[in-house]
């Protein structure tokens, strides 16, 4: 099975900063990967679909890089409705997916 | 619009079963395949199971194998998932999600949760 390796867990940050996150994949798969937001007590909100297209209606600050094995969430300027928990999502090997452990950005 | 409702939270005890519905509205059921999902508190997501409405396939957890069970009712427009000899570690709560065409074809409209307590 295909496991993804998400960093780092946590991190602070103050509004306004760049906000970078990572996620590796044990094997390569292509583009085929999402970046999802979850605010406690919510379902999932996709960010980012096929590793770097903005979904329809999340702001331009959000942005996706990657292909193969290494990929990237930046978040150019932080806002206060931004601070959330961070997965990244495998579906190359759909419908069996697999998700990132998670990054959690908080207040600094 | 679309919507996916789940059945209410429930608590059971460790070697009982849980089932858990999840009702479609408004698209064509058998159209969109669907995943289930959980989550246990302070965790990440992990992928459950699928079913295709449509033709009635499967594919589980290879960890849930053997106590999972994902059914379809195609005049109810309703999923069920049924998990067996349940433990305390799968308490969790637990998502089904319509897999569609948006940007891509792996959009997920999501049910709202059913919190699954496993305890003695």
């Amino acid at each position: 099975d295909i496991q993804m390796t998400q960093s780092p867990s946590s991190l602070s940050a103050s509004v306004g900063d760049r906000v970078t996150i990572s996620c590796r994949a044990s094997q390569g798969i292509r583009n085929d990967l999402d970046w999802y937001q979850q605010k406690p007590g919510k379902a999932p909100k996709r960010l980012i679909y096929a590793a770097s297209s903005l979904e329809s209606g999340i702001p331009s600050r959000f942005s996706g890089s990657g292909s193969g094995t290494e990929f990237t969430l930046t978040i150019s300027s932080l806002q206060p409705e931004d601070f959330a928990t961070y997965y990244c999502l495998q579906h190359n090997s759909y419908p069996l997916l697999t998700f990132g452990g998670g990054t959690k950005v908080e207040i600094k | 619009q679309v919507q996916l409702v789940q059945s209410g939270a429930e608590v059971k005890k460790p070697g009982a079963s849980v089932k858990v519905s999840c009702k479609a509205t408004g698209y064509t059921f058998t159209s969109n395949t669907i995943q289930w999902l959980r989550q246990a508190p302070g965790q990440s997501l992990e992928w459950v199971g699928w079913i295709n409405p449509d033709r009635g396939d499967t594919m589980y957890s290879r960890s849930l194998q053997g106590r999972l069970t994902i059914v379809r009712d195609t005049s109810a427009t309703t999923a069920y998932m049924e998990l067996s000899s349940l433990r305390t570690e799968d308490s969790a709560v637990y998502y089904c999600a319509r897999s569609y065409c948006g940007g891509d074809c792996y959009s997920l409209d999501w049910g709202q949760g059913t919190l699954v307590t496993v305890s003695s």
